[in-house]
């Protein structure tokens, strides 16, 4: 079964600064792995997924890293602002790929 | 963009009630799914359609049932609602698995389930 952690589950920092988010499977055998934002109280918003044939994904200020073989991805967020401030969610394939495994996600928060 | 609409935000019901929740997308995905996402559990896959319907159980289906007579359209059923499940319910789709693997998740915005 397909297991997946983040950490760290909360950090805040100061605006400006750069966001590093980490996400672990254990499972490597996975086609891609997706990133999603939820804010409080909300449904979740895709922001990136990488295919285990790229090693990155880029979209604006978002890098996204994955290293299949050590079961690892990272997320970059540059140049942090108050409204990055949400919940953090990675999540890879599992079950021949029909379903997806959750992290719980890191709580971030951009102090301005 | 990819629109996929719960009915209700907020849904207050009582003990032993039959509740449903339902969900529709306007991209003609194949996949709907339905989680619930609690704290400190995340979010667990309760049922999932791969067609119309075709219902599979994900992690926690006791309790709930679902149906998909439409494509678009995928209902989440509490047969008789308990304080246990009380939760946020999100409900997402996708297009079917290609080559490539699973495609990416679309998810509404939540109904915050409170059960009294």
């Amino acid at each position: 079964k397909q297991e997946v952690t983040q950490i760290p589950a909360a950090l805040s920092v100061p605006e400006g600064e750069n966001l590093v988010l980490n996400c672990s499977f254990t499972d490597s055998a996975i086609y891609n792995l997706q990133w999603f934002r939820q804010d409080p109280g909300k449904g979740l918003t895709s922001l990136l997924l990488i295919q285990s044939s790229q090693r990155e994904q880029t979209s604006g200020r978002l890098n996204a890293s994955l290293d299949k073989s050590s079961g690892r991805s990272t997320l970059y967020i540059a140049a942090s602002q108050p409204g990055d401030s949400a919940t953090y969610l990675c999540a890879v394939p599992h079950y021949g790929n029909n379903r997806l495994a959750f992290g719980k996600g890191n709580q971030v928060v951009v102090i301005p | 963009d990819v629109k996929v609409t719960q009915s209700s935000r907020y849904l207050v019901k009582r003990t032993g009630e039959k509740v449903f929740l339902e969900c529709v997308q306007d991209m003609d995905h194949e996949n709907m799914f339905w989680y619930r996402q609690d704290p400190g559990l995340g979010l667990r896959l309760i049922y999932f359609s791969y067609d119309v319907k075709m219902k599979e159980k994900g992690d926690i289906p006791e309790g709930y049932s679902v149906s998909r007579e439409k494509k678009e359209r995928f209902s989440l059923i509490l047969e008789s609602a308990s304080t246990n499940q009380t939760s946020m319910y999100l409900c997402a789709s996708s297009l079917p698995k290609t080559g490539e693997g699973n495609q990416p998740q679309h998810f509404g915005d939540g109904t915050r389930l409170s059960i009294l």
